[in-house]
């Protein structure tokens, strides 16, 4: 089970923009449009921001999009707020016509500076 | 209110057995896939595998495929998650999510998390 590459950390100042990249291959992100986000705040359970690749759950704020171009995958966060702060995953769905399951990115810990 | 509340915490030596819990409850349990999910200390969530309470249809993922054992009781809406022989490897954080949608979907709903600590 490869996991999804992601920067292993970003930062950013409030109020600015960041975004943070998910690479996978053609049978995960590139292949499927069923990519999430995850914001994970240490001693929490995950929290779901993006999901199916642009769609944003009821109750996300809008400053948090998703987009995708070939095998990466990428969520960006506008104007930065220090609650922003916490480590966030990308998933995806992989696998064949027989089976299939979900591949994690390894996170990314986001830093407000 | 769509609620998954998981067993507390233990502290198991290796070869010993364990069985976590995630009990269901605000929703249709038997409608939903429940998945399991790993964290190790420091590191990424890991998809370990997902059971379909209405008729226990269970997978895995590779990583966890003999590992591991998926299972549910409907009539508690409870879905399980065990070992036979830990190892101080399973040493982690798990976490059972319910999928928004279907088998593969998206985790709109977490459970708080079980932390397993494997020492001897």
């Amino acid at each position: 089970q490869s996991a999804l590459t992601q920067p292993a950390s970003v930062s950013g100042s409030p109020g600015q923009s960041i975004t943070i990249s998910c690479t996978g291959t053609s049978s995960d992100v590139g292949g499927y449009n069923y990519v999430s986000w995850y914001q994970h705040h240490p001693g929490k359970a995950p929290k779901l921001m993006i999901y199916d690749v642009i769609k944003r759950p009821s109750g996300v704020s809008n400053r948090f999009s998703g987009s995708k171009s070939g095998n990466t995958a990428s969520l960006t966060i506008s104007g930065l707020q220090a609650e922003d702060e916490a480590d966030y995953y990308c998933s995806s769905y992989t696998g064949n016509s027989t089976f299939g399951y979900v591949v994690f990115g390894g996170g990314t810990k986001l830093t407000v500076l | 209110e769509v609620q998954l509340v998981q067993s507390g915490a233990e502290v198991k030596k290796p070869g010993e057995s364990l069985k976590i819990s995630c009990k269901g409850s605000g929703y249709s349990f038997t409608s939903y896939w429940i998945a399991w999910v790993r964290q190790m200390p420091g590191k990424g969530l890991e998809w370990m595998g997902i059971i379909y309470p209405g008729d226990s249809d269970t997978r895995y993922s590779p990583s966890f495929r003999g590992q591991v054992t998926i299972s549910a009781d409907k009539s508690i809406s409870t879905a399980y998650l065990q070992w036979s022989g830990l190892k101080a490897s399973d040493t982690a954080m798990y976490y059972c999510a319910r999928p928004e949608y279907g088998d593969l979907g998206p985790f709109d709903h977490w459970g708080q998390g079980a932390l397993v600590t494997v020492s001897s």
